[in-house]
């Protein structure tokens, strides 16, 4: 089965900073990977979509890589602001399936 | 387009009570599924369908129902509604494509509380 982890569960970060948020997968056959961003009480809204074959991925001040082989991707956000402050998820499907696996996200405050 | 919209947004239930959980997509996709959000667990897939008359199981489908008549709607049904089922439901669409996956939408989601 497989299990995403995300790491730190929690963050904190002064206005301007550039900061990176962690998730890791136990199964490497993935087709991509989705990070999403959760406001409180809301739903999911997609960010980046990186597929098997690209390394990364770029959005604005937002940076997905993938590292399928280690099992890894990061979420790299450039000039943090507070309206950054959300929390962020990572899913990935199992090759063959469309179902997702989540992580349990990474709380982000960005601090004015 | 509306995107996915999942109605009710809020709703409380007695212990076993039934109710259906809406959810409706206007962007032709193909792919629908329905996810749990508890605390500390994370999002986990309840049932999914990969299109109109094709349902299956997720890892949680127990006390729960689907059923695809359309490709637009795509409702939940719980058949007696315990405490355990007190979480955020939310849907998610997305269109299959010949590699099998792209990008998934969610809807705003329906709080769920069971007394």
């Amino acid at each position: 089965k497989q299990e995403v982890t995300q790491i730190p569960a929690a963050l904190s970060v002064p206005e301007g900073e550039n900061l990176v948020l962690n998730c890791s997968f136990t199964d490497s056959a993935i087709y991509n990977l989705q990070w999403f961003r959760q406001d409180p009480g809301k739903g999911l809204t997609s960010l980046l979509l990186i597929q098997s074959s690209q390394r990364e991925q770029t959005s604005g001040r937002l940076n997905a890589s993938l590292d399928k082989s280690s099992g890894r991707s990061t979420l790299y956000i450039a000039a943090s602001q507070p309206g950054d402050s959300a929390t962020y998820l990572c899913a990935v499907p199992l090759t063959g399936a469309n179902n997702l696996f989540f992580g349990t996200g990474t709380r982000l405050t960005v601090i004015p | 387009n509306a995107g996915v919209t999942q109605t009710p947004k809020f709703q409380v239930l007695k212990t076993g009570q039934s109710m259906t959980l809406q959810c409706a997509q206007d962007m032709n996709h193909e792919y629908m599924s329905w996810y749990r959000q508890d605390p500390g667990m994370g999002l986990r897939l309840i049932h999914y369908s990969v299109g109109a008359g094709i349902t299956d199981q997720g890892e949680v489908p127990n006390g729960y129902n689907v059923s695809r008549s359309t490709t637009e709607d795509f409702p939940l049904r719980l058949l007696s509604a315990a405490p355990s089922q007190t979480s955020v439901y939310f849907c998610a669409s997305n269109g299959l494509t010949g590699v099998g996956y792209n990008e998934q939408f969610f809807g705003p989601g329906t709080r769920l509380t069971v007394l």
